[in-house]
């Protein structure tokens, strides 16, 4: 049950798009369309940002998007905004019936 | 509106036991899977364990696989973490979590500290 692989550190500056990766192997992400994102703020629980690969739930910014190819998905910033800096995870159902999460990504807006 | 209350967390000394509860309403309790996810301090996410409907079926993470036990009382919409044999490396938020696939409600979590 080895964490999904995130990039530590991903930034940019308001109005531009970023992408954060995660690699996974074919028992998890390449496994089934079951890839979700977390934003989570300091002090504060997770909040679901994608689910299924690139669903968003109801109440969750069009700014971001996400897409799953072989064992990496991808998530997408786009319009990039002060509020947006936080720490980032993906997460995915594997083979096992278990979950694993990403190693996340902390987010910096210039 | 979904609510989830976690309690029971503290110190705990390595060996020792701890149960948390997460008491959940806004919701009907026993449609949903529940879980426990765990975040030790300045780290990531760690899924812990699942939880079906009736209670009838369990997931562990490996690293509490023999330690964690998970269960719930559809009657009291309670779901419950019982820790034996307490790490240190179990220090952690653990936070109460609906659903299976889609983690889409969380509770606030309980912080456990485990040290001698």
């Amino acid at each position: 049950q080895s964490a999904l692989t995130q990039p530590a550190s991903v930034s940019g500056s308001p109005g531009q798009s970023i992408t954060i990766s995660c690699t996974g192997t074919s028992s998890d992400v390449g496994a089934f369309d079951y890839v979700s994102w977390y934003q989570q703020h300091p002090d504060k629980a997770p909040k679901l940002l994608i689910y299924d690969v690139n669903k968003r739930p109801s109440g969750a910014s069009y700014r971001f998007s996400a897409s799953k190819s072989g064992n990496v998905a991808s998530l997408t910033i786009s319009g990039l905004q002060a509020g947006d800096e936080a720490d980032y995870y993906c997460s995915s159902y594997t083979t096992s019936n278990t979950y694993v999460f990403g190693t996340g990504t902390k987010v910096t807006v210039l | 509106e979904v609510q989830l209350l976690e309690s029971g967390g503290g110190s705990g000394q390595p060996g020792g036991s701890l149960t948390l509860s997460c008491a959940a309403s806004g919701f009907t309790f026993d449609n949903y899977a529940m879980n426990w996810v765990r975040q030790a301090p300045g780290k990531g996410l760690e899924w812990v364990s699942t939880i079906t409907l009736t209670g009838l079926t369990t997931y562990y993470a490996d690293s509490v696989k023999g330690r964690f036990t998970i269960s719930r009382d559809n009657a009291k919409n309670t779901l419950y973490l019982h820790m034996n044999s307490l790490r240190v490396e179990d220090t952690a938020v653990y936070y109460c979590v609906r659903d299976v696939r889609i983690f889409q409600y969380w509770g606030r979590g309980t912080l456990v500290t485990v040290s001698s």
